[in-house]
């Protein structure tokens, strides 16, 4: 069974204070693995896609890096707005196979 | 364009009723699904489709219907509403593959059954 565990649950941050949001993941034959961030009230919005280990992603101060079991979401002198939940999900098996999304970690960034 | 839109976005059910909650969207996408997401739980896949007329079961379908009738709707039916199906409903679409553009998700539903 595939399984996507995110760590820590949450997590409280000072403004500019770096760190970095883990998911290590069990499947068997990963395709994919990918990042949401959630606002409260609303869905998930897409922000990286990684394939292979080794592979990295950024936009502004996030950076995702993926190794052969799991993957880090690091976030560089976060802001305020940064705050949200983080979702991390994998797709295994074959191209019709929907994702499987951890618990996701909650961020929040105090000013 | 609005993306994937979700009707309606707040309901209170008694336990024993029904009711259909939709998802409409506008991207051509092929494949859509619905997930549920509860408190310590993460999100959980209900139903999914990949394509008009084609529809399979996720990893908690018991007590749901779905179906998909146009390529641009999804329709999640709940037939005699539980207690334990109180949550915040969403549906997510895409194209096949996903990789590139992942999936786009609705606003939600949010449902209390008492």
């Amino acid at each position: 069974e595939d399984q996507v565990t995110q760590s820590p649950e949450a997590l409280r941050l000072q403004e500019g204070e770096s760190s970095s949001l883990n998911c290590s993941y069990t499947v068997s034959g990963l395709r994919g693995l990918f990042w949401y961030r959630q606002d409260p009230g609303k869905g998930p919005e897409f922000l990286f896609t990684l394939y292979s280990a080794g592979e990295e992603k950024e936009k502004e101060r996030l950076k995702a890096t993926l190794t052969k079991k799991e993957s880090f979401l690091h976030i560089t002198a976060p802001k305020p707005e940064d705050s949200a939940t983080y979702l991390c999900a994998v797709q295994a098996g074959g191209g019709n196979t929907p994702l499987v999304f951890g618990k996701g970690t909650r961020l929040s960034v105090i000013a | 364009n609005a993306g994937v839109t979700q009707t309606p976005k707040f309901r209170v059910l008694k336990t024993g009723q029904s009711m259909t909650l939709l998802c409409a969207q506008d991207m051509n996408h092929e494949y859509m699904y619905w997930y549920r997401q509860d408190p310590g739980m993460g999100l959980r896949l209900i139903h999914y489709s990949v394509g008009e007329g084609t529809t399979a079961k996720g990893e908690v379908p018991d007590g749901y219907n779905v179906s998909r009738l146009k390529k641009q709707n999804f329709l999640l039916g709940l037939e005699s509403a539980a207690p334990s199906q109180t949550s915040v409903y969403f549906c997510a679409s895409s194209f096949p593959g996903q990789g590139r553009f992942g999936y786009t998700f609705g606003s939600g539903t949010r449902l209390t059954v008492v």
